[in-house]
């Protein structure tokens, strides 16, 4: 499958805990973009990375939540000591970051806080 | 700021006829925009995209319309067929970064 790949798809925490989500873009892709989505609304620009670099993280809270890109292995959106409105599904999407290419979407983390 | 604006939550079309989406988008710099399409459970998945240098582009069943002078986008589906009942996202790019409006739910019904 050479699709971007979210795992895991499901995750249930409880409140105070951390949460790893992960995601590993389609071949090629070098740049990564989280989004959230929470129940009934649209999707909510996070955070941009390229490999090793934040581009764009103006989406993302201030506090408990961080993201990488490691030169090797998978993006990982971290978020710290989670509350209940952290329930959401969680998307990746990958480019090549050229322009005039689409993103493409892994299916998502659907988070749910205890 | 919601730079990208879909203000139809909601659309329901028979089986056979045309769907349109519009999608309106307030930033020039905007010169790439795109179509998604997500079911229930799954990622967006790219649908359709136009450049700023095009007002038109066509795929299959559906088209995109680009109006540049009043930032403005359609996309049309026609035949519309019951499969294609989903939530639509449009979106737009800067060649930086993308933005996505609120989606509408097109159900369309046998």
């Amino acid at each position: 499958n050479a699709g971007v790949m979210q795992n895991p798809r499901h995750l249930v925490r409880r409140r105070g805990q951390e949460a790893r989500l992960r995601c590993s873009p389609m071949k090629g892709h070098s740049h990564v973009y989280w989004y959230r989505q929470l129940p009934e609304e649209g999707l909510k620009f996070m955070v941009y990375l390229q490999k090793e670099n934040i581009i764009d993280e103006s989406g993302m809270p201030k506090e408990r939540f961080s993201a990488e890109f490691p030169k090797e292995g998978p993006s990982i959106l971290r978020i710290q000591q989670v509350v209940r409105g952290d329930s959401a599904a969680y998307f990746c999407a990958s480019s090549p970051g050229r322009r005039g290419q689409p993103q493409h979407f892994g299916d998502g983390t659907r988070l749910s806080i205890l | 700021d919601q730079q990208v604006k879909q203000n139809s939550p909601s659309l329901s079309v028979q089986e056979g006829r045309i769907s349109i989406l519009n999608c309106d988008y307030t930033n020039s710099m905007f010169d790439y925009f795109l179509w998604y399409k997500k079911y229930p459970a799954e990622g967006p998945t790219f649908l359709i995209s136009i450049s700023s240098i095009k007002d038109k582009n066509e795929d299959g069943r559906f088209t995109v319309f680009l109006n540049k002078s009043a930032k403005h986008l359609s996309l049309h589906i026609v035949p519309s067929q019951p499969g294609d009942s989903a939530v639509y996202f449009c979106a737009a790019s800067d060649g930086n970064q993308f933005y996505f409006g609120t989606g509408t739910s097109l159900t369309v019904i046998p």
